[in-house]
Order: C-alpha cells, then structure tokens, then sequence
C-alpha cells in the first residue's frame, strides 16, 4: 500500500520563477494539506483542500496556491520565488470523519532552493 | 508567543539513557496532542498520539499531556542509536482554526550515541 508520494524530491529555481509540487494521497484518504518547514523550523500549515475546494489556509501570501484534482491528488504552486521560499514542502493526506481528519500521514517532501 | 513551544536541543544522551521531550502551548482548543520522529531529509512519521489529558505507552515510548499546566511530554526508555533524530510536538483541535490543521514546536534534535 503506497503511502503518501511527492514529486519532485529536489528543485532548484530562480528567484522570481514559478514552481509546481505534485502530492498523490495515500490509498482512502481524501484530505490533502500542505506544510512549508523552514530549516530547523517546525512545519507550518499553508492549505488544505477536501472535495477540490481549500477549506483552511495558514498565514501565507496569495503567491501561494493550490488544487486538488478528482482522484484526489494535489499540486501546490508558488509564484514570485523569493528566496525565502526555500524550504522542505510536505503534503499530508487524511481522511474526513466524524469530529475531523483522521490517518494523518506525511510525504517525504520537496526540498526546494531558490537561488 | 508561538503557540505551541519547544525547546530545539540538541540534546545528546548515551545510549540506554532515559529521554525527555516536551512542550508547551497556548491554546486551550486543543485536544489532539501527537509527536512526530524525522530523520533528516524525511518527511515525519508519527509515533504517539494522545487525546486530552492523561499518559500513553508504546514500547519503550510514553506520551503524557496535562492539558491544566498546557504542558505535554515525550519519554524514550533505553535509548538507542536509532533514535537520533528530530522530535516534532503537534497539537490540533476540533473547532475552528484548530479543525483538522497541525501546530507543531520547532523540533528538538536528539543525537544517541553508543
């Protein structure tokens, strides 16, 4: 059973680029988030969308957006690359119950540089 | 004020040593309390998870939260060089902002050493 798979696992980019990371959820989960984790930081929410909607989003500008496709899996995108930017992206996928998410599971990640 | 504090290490320790971790919020509105372990260049992967007040073991693993103090702790028995890593607190709700969305501590490294 495939856990949570991010793509790609390293990046370089310019600043001022544009950049798109894939997350695919793991099996039966229908919730993906979206945590940006600065080096030797904890992670930090940016979004999350259930049912292709953003249902909650952190403190993070409107460079950065997202989408979740109808299997389910998730692209998040970042416009106006500063260097700031650079940082560890996980995607985590869970499922919706009674009460809130349920099965939280983390991807290994893409590392991004902006130089 | 974060809301969720923890104290980043590092923190070395032989092994067979008796480990502990905690961490302190500032939001009454949460009651899920988990730890997370990463390894460098991982994504985490949860170890505990404990709702409300009271204590959890797993293994040589304990997971205590005392939700009056907002104070929550991890404790590794018999340490081992395996368990070098990072050691995420997390914290989530079931209302508002605090619904279905981690706040985690910066993270406190752990090195283990034989």
């Amino acid at each position: 059973d495939a856990g949570v798979t991010q793509s790609p696992t390293h990046l370089i980019k310019t600043r001022g680029q544009q950049v798109t990371l894939r997350c695919s959820p793991k099996s039966g989960h229908d919730t993906v988030s979206w945590y940006q984790q600065a080096l030797g930081q904890g992670p930090q929410f940016i979004f999350q969308y259930y049912e292709e909607e953003e249902r909650q989003r952190g403190n993070f500008p409107d460079r950065f957006s997202g989408h979740q496709f109808p299997n389910y899996s998730s692209e998040l995108n970042v416009n106006a690359l500063l260097l700031g930017d650079s940082a560890l992206y996980l995607c985590a996928s869970s499922f919706q119950g009674t009460g809130g998410n349920y099965g939280y599971t983390f991807g290994s990640g893409t590392r991004l540089t902006v130089v | 004020q974060k809301e969720v504090e923890q104290d980043p290490g590092p923190l070395s320790v032989p092994e067979g040593a008796i480990v502990s971790l905690n961490c302190t919020y500032s939001n009454s509105a949460f009651q899920y309390f988990m730890w997370y372990r990463q390894y460098s260049r991982k994504g985490p992967e949860l170890l505990m998870y404990t709702y409300s007040s009271g204590n959890k073991e797993d293994g040589r693993f304990t997971a205590q939260v005392d939700k009056s103090s907002k104070y929550i702790s991890l404790f590794i028995r018999d340490s081992q060089p395996s368990d070098s890593a990072t050691y995420l607190c997390a914290m989530s709700g079931r209302r508002g902002s605090t619904l279905g969305r981690l706040y985690f501590g910066r993270g406190t490294q752990l090195t283990v050493w034989p």
